[in-house]
């Protein structure tokens, strides 16, 4: 079956734009995660999602970062107003159901450049 | 504050041989462990996983050891082949607690020479 889709691969975004990211997950997945990995390093948790609600946001470095699944399926991430910081990997990820031992499955990242 | 480390960021083995990969943790926490292989420009690919109320999982040719009080576990992969070599990633979570959320290393990258 289908795996975790993102789009776009990759994103180029000028310093102060605003980028919008997407998620498909594995169909009939509950929960939902994102994560961002920066060169060299593991990836760090963004948030959470159980269906269409959002469970767990502690992990967004600032306001600038928000993240939706108004349907419990398709997920945004939106990043406001880029900066240089913000260069890096956005992995999603999902799971079956919210238990602590589901695993989560990822997609392949949108490699995200901010100039 | 790095909760899971991995302190080798590269490791080479010969075709055949055993490599093994390692992992400490600090959050006495964690229940919940796993481990991911990834490829360039691919996202992570669970490779393996181990609860807390064992000290060993074995699919095939990968085995994953965990000592708890030592807070350490370890990838084994025997027999290494070529297809093997990709950058791995330790991953822990606490499970029983309500958090879903994984805590990664920084990663080791396998090379496995022909």
């Amino acid at each position: 079956g289908a795996g975790v889709s993102q789009s776009p691969r990759y994103k180029v975004a000028k310093r102060g734009q605003d980028v919008a990211l997407r998620c498909d997950p594995i169909s009939g997945h509950v929960s939902l995660f994102w994560y961002q990995q920066a060169l060299g390093q593991g990836p760090e948790f963004l948030t959470y999602f159980q269906n269409e609600a959002q469970l767990d946001k502690s992990g967004l470095p600032s306001d600038r970062f928000f993240a939706e699944r108004p349907e419990g399926s398709v997920s945004t991430l939106k990043i406001q107003r880029t900066q240089q910081e913000d260069s890096a990997v956005y992995l999603c990820a999902s799971s079956l159901a919210h238990r602590g031992t589901d695993t989560q499955y990822f997609g392949p990242g949108t490699r995200l450049t901010v100039l | 504050d790095q909760q899971v480390k991995q302190n080798s960021p590269s490791l080479s083995v010969q075709e055949g041989r055993i490599s093994i990969l390692n992992c400490d943790y600090t959050n006495s926490m964690f229940d919940y462990f796993l481990w991911y292989k990834k490829y360039p420009a691919e996202g992570p690919t669970f490779l393996i996983s181990i609860s807390s109320i064992k000290d060993k999982n074995e699919d095939g040719r990968f085995t994953v050891f965990l000592n708890k009080s030592a807070k350490h576990l370890s990838l084994h992969i025997v027999p290494s082949q070529p297809g093997d070599s990709a950058v791995y990633f330790c991953a822990a979570s606490a499970s029983s607690s309500g958090t879903y959320k994984y805590i990664f290393g920084t990663g080791t990258r396998l090379k496995v020479l022909a």
